[in-house]
């Protein structure tokens, strides 16, 4: 199985200051199509996940453009640039691009 | 708008049976595949199984395979997941999640699964 690996497993971050999550995968994450699929999630609490990156880098529907992905290979980074309340909660990294699909750890974002 | 709402769930004991279901409506239930996937209290989200969009096969956990089953009706829009033989360590919030571009873009808002005796 592909172990997903975030890091921190908690980021306090004052108000709009940037915010950074690494994830790092144990094997390269590109698929035999080409894609990468590598995506980033949000959940805030008692809420179901929602997306907010696929493909390492394209942000989905409604999602702030101060949220950013970058990557390749089996090193990840979702960037904040200027952090808001609504960004408290926790953010996974997912992969399907082999069975079974992983999740990281969880990274939690919080306002200092 | 699209959503995707789970129900089924409840409190088991060790070795029972649970049907969980997932209605699909505000979009083509039968264009997408669908997995589920689950989240332990207070913990992670775990990878559960997935179905094609024409049910043709499944794809399921180690941690699962021989004890559930996915499956679709996709007249009725509505996916499933029979649990049979549960464990405590089953017990989690189920979610039902759409793929599309390899990612889960569509969520529901699960349901408890609480294994217990």
């Amino acid at each position: 199985d592909i172990v997903m690996t975030q890091t921190p497993l908690s980021s306090p971050v004052a108000l709009g200051q940037p915010a950074s999550i690494s994830c790092r995968s144990s094997q390269s994450l590109v698929h035999s199509d080409g894609n990468t699929y590598l995506s980033w999630l949000h959940q805030r609490p008692g809420q179901p996940p929602r997306l907010l990156i696929y493909k390492i880098s394209e942000r989905f529907s409604g999602v702030p453009d101060r949220l950013s992905g970058s990557g390749a290979g089996t090193s990840f980074t979702l960037k904040i640039s200027r952090v808001e309340a609504e960004d408290v909660g926790v953010y996974y990294c997912m992969q399907a691009t082999r069975y079974p699909f992983t999740f990281g750890g969880g990274t939690k974002v919080e306002i200092k | 708008q699209a959503q995707m709402v789970e129900s089924g769930g409840g409190v088991v004991q060790p070795g029972g049976s649970l049907r969980l279901s997932c209605a699909a409506s505000g979009f083509s239930f039968s264009d997408y595949g669908i997995h589920w996937v689950r989240q332990a209290p207070g913990k992670g989200l775990e990878w559960v199984a997935f179905i094609p969009s024409d049910g043709a096969y499944e794809n399921l956990a180690d941690f699962v395979k021989g004890r559930f089953t996915i499956s679709r009706d996709n007249s009725k829009s509505t996916l499933y997941l029979q649990m049979n033989s549960l464990r405590v360590a089953d017990t989690a919030l189920y979610y039902c999640a759409r793929v599309k571009s390899g990612a889960f873009d569509l969520w529901g808002q699960g349901t408890m699964v609480t294994v217990s005796s």
